[in-house]
């Protein structure tokens, strides 16, 4: 069965620093996709990125840049230059579609990023 | 365009009572899932639709649940009777195959069964 693993429950950094959100995943299929979103003190979930199984090629956006690695399964998350703006609950999930179609993703617990002025 | 619309945003309800909640995903989206999130469980999948025809429903807790799709523009999610446990924001998300897996969220429904 699949599986999403967030090891760091809660980070705290001071503005401006870098910071990085690990992900560690366990799948049998080979084809998989990996998101991150994110959950500011709103409430509602925003996505950020998918990645599939077949495309290892790390990604950078602004300030966010995502790791992927297959021999790890591991797809981190990296925000530079931090700002308080991106303190919330950062999710990591994984989806197993089967003959092209959706299915339903598969959360990590979250980790609660601090941003400290 | 409109993202996943769900109603109500908030809902108090006494245990026993009947619950429904809905969801209006974007429009041309085939897929639609239902959500819940706690602090203890997280985030986990109660059922999903694909083209209003439910596809995985071993995420719904027990019989209390029960989950329709009318029509593709058109979900709810009903909890008879509801329990104190059942309190959860219960999240709606849709997506279109075109584009491979990309659930957007709507804005959750948070439940508070006292």
């Amino acid at each position: 069965a699949q599986k999403v693993t967030q090891a760091q429950t809660e980070i705290s950094v001071v503005e401006k620093e870098d910071v990085t959100l690990d992900c560690v995943y366990e799948t049998r299929d080979t084809t998989y996709y990996l998101f991150w979103y994110k959950q500011p003190p709103s409430g509602e979930l925003v996505f950020l990125i998918r990645r599939n199984s077949f495309d290892e090629q790390n990604e950078i956006s602004g300030r966010y840049s995502w790791n992927f690695q297959k021999s790890t399964s591991s797809f981190n998350f990296t925000i530079t230059a931090s700002q308080v703006v991106d303190s919330a609950v950062y999710f990591c999930a994984l989806s197993e579609p089967a003959g092209g179609g959706a299915d339903g993703l598969t959360f990590g617990k979250g980790t609660h990023l601090i941003i400290q002025p | 365009d409109a993202g996943v619309i769900q109603s109500p945003r908030h809902e108090v309800t006494e245990m026993g009572q009947e619950v429904t909640l809905r969801c209006k995903p974007i429009s041309g989206h085939d897929y639609l899932f239902w959500y819940r999130q706690t602090m203890m469980r997280g985030l986990e999948l109660l059922i999903y639709f694909n083209n209003n025809v439910p596809i995985d429903d071993s995420g719904m807790p027990e019989d209390r649940f029960s989950a329709k799709m009318p029509n593709a523009s058109f979900s709810t999610l009903k909890i008879q009777p509801s329990e104190p446990r059942d309190s959860a924001v219960y999240f709606c998300a849709s997506t279109w195959t075109g584009i491979t897996d990309t659930q957007y969220f709507g804005p959750g429904t948070r439940l508070t069964v006292l």
